[in-house]
């Protein structure tokens, strides 16, 4: 089993539409946790922290359910530039070192 | 500009050739990463600096790549042999905590 997990997508939606996204880590231990944007042929930016409490930051949504071990982010009122690669990222307790998952394509169309 | 700045931009090389990048990173952080990402992967560790102390190497990495970081300011890595494999885009990010803050990459062509 691979240490983070995302589902590759594409989730293709209307502008508007809510949309979803998990992502489950194998390492229990795990402390830190992001979600990144990623445009095509573009490098990953920061979108936003997760903290245990959960997180809003405008339209986006990201909590943490530390029981069954995922990340969730999910983006209302979906804009035609939120299409992008979504990459979670976890960093294990005490480790510098982060785990990226693979990402999941976003397609929000008219 | 003080984010993260690697250059070059694009590299196209033959197989056999040695390439090297160079990462600047944000002045104030003292954790520099490299990583390489390909079509539809994550992006994948490679190694870390902590200030010119390189703490950790991915067990992937092969001994044909070497970093280094020896004033705790600017990064290089090269990679000795290229191979076609080697073909993806390098990554380079700084970070104060633990937030990663990425240059724009260095997209290696291998011929």
């Amino acid at each position: 089993r691979k240490e983070v997990e995302q589902d590759p997508g594409p989730f293709n939606v209307p502008e508007g539409a809510t949309v979803a996204f998990n992502c489950t880590y194998s390492n229990s231990a795990s402390q830190s946790f992001f979600w990144y944007r990623q445009d095509c042929r573009k490098e990953p930016k920061l979108l936003m922290s997760v903290y245990s409490s959960g997180n809003e930051d405008g339209r986006f949504t990201a909590q943490l359910n530390r029981a069954s071990q995922y990340i969730s982010l999910l983006i209302r009122d979906s804009k035609l530039s939120d299409s992008a690669t979504y990459l979670c990222v976890v960093f294990s307790g005490g480790s510098y070192i982060p785990t990226f998952g693979r990402g999941t394509s976003l397609i929000v169309h008219p | 500009d003080t984010g993260v700045s690697q250059d070059p931009r694009h590299k196209i090389t033959k197989r056999g050739q040695n390439v090297t990048f160079r990462c600047d990173p944000i002045s104030e952080h003292n954790r520099l990463y490299w990583y390489r990402q390909t079509l539809g992967q994550g992006p994948e560790f490679l190694t870390y600096f902590q200030n010119e102390a390189q703490l950790e190497k991915s067990r992937l990495l092969s001994d044909r790549f070497s970093a280094e970081r020896p004033k705790g300011s600017f990064s290089t890595l090269e990679i000795q042999r290229t191979e076609q494999g080697d073909s993806a885009m390098y990554l380079c990010a700084s970070s104060g905590y633990n937030e990663q803050f990425f240059g724009p990459g260095t997209r290696l062509t291998v011929l």
